[in-house]
């Protein structure tokens, strides 16, 4: 079992939709709870940043932890074609992290 | 002005061959790390220095070996290349190697062993 489980996808939506991104983890110890987004053929790079069980907002982008249920969720309000990308969730221990799989999002005009 | 940047952006090599990554981090950053993705975007860590010392050694074949000339500059130099070696390999530096705070990842670089 990996230690941090993402789906996949990839998951089409059209403009304007709501998406939800999630992440699972089995670590208790992780402590910081981050967002990446990587287009293609480019690097990732930090989208949101957690620390504590609840939520943080930026913009369209709301980041979720919830620590009890070891489960992470990412919301994209009023999605657009610029937001298609594959987000990665990733969580750090030790001085290292740990990413999920990737979820591969695509925004349909 | 490019934050982390890393040469070559592509490498296609025969199996066996033995090749070179560059990576150069402006950023004046303590902590560099390279970290591979596979085929299925699947991204893990390879190495991390700080401040020229390595600090993770994530069980990587003894063909990988990271030098780290000084704090902005972390290479990784490839022996005797698999076909296995093939994916996209990132450099990536912060400012602490804790990690907790932002990563920045250079373009990669894109293996390809036949």
């Amino acid at each position: 079992q990996k230690e941090v489980e993402q789906d996949p996808g990839p998951l089409s939506v059209p403009e304007g939709a709501i998406v939800s991104l999630n992440c699972t983890y089995s670590n208790s110890a992780f402590q910081y709870f981050m967002w990446y987004r990587q287009y293609s053929r480019k690097g990732p790079e930090l989208l949101m940043y957690t620390y504590s069980s609840g939520n943080k907002e930026d913009g369209r982008f709301t980041a979720q932890v919830d620590k009890s249920s070891k489960y992470i969720s990412l919301f994209i309000r009023d999605s657009q074609p610029s937001d298609s990308a594959t987000y990665l969730c990733a969580m750090s221990q030790g001085g290292k992290l740990i990413f999920g799989q990737g979820t591969e999002l695509s925004v349909k005009p | 002005d490019t934050a982390v940047s890393q040469t070559p952006k592509y490498l296609v090599t025969q199996m066996g061959n033995d090749k070179s990554i560059k990576c150069e981090q402006n950023l004046g950053h303590d902590t560099m790390y390279w970290y591979k993705q596979d085929s299925k975007k699947f991204l893990k860590i390879m190495f991390s220095y700080n401040n020229k010392e390595l600090i993770i050694n994530e069980t990587v074949p003894n063909r990988f070996s990271p030098k780290s000339p000084d704090k902005a500059h972390l290479n990784l130099h490839i022996n005797s290349l698999e076909l296995g070696d093939s994916a996209v390999y990132f450099c990536a530096s912060s400012s602490g190697w804790n990690v907790n705070t932002e990563a920045f990842f250079g373009q990669g670089t894109r293996l390809t062993v036949v």
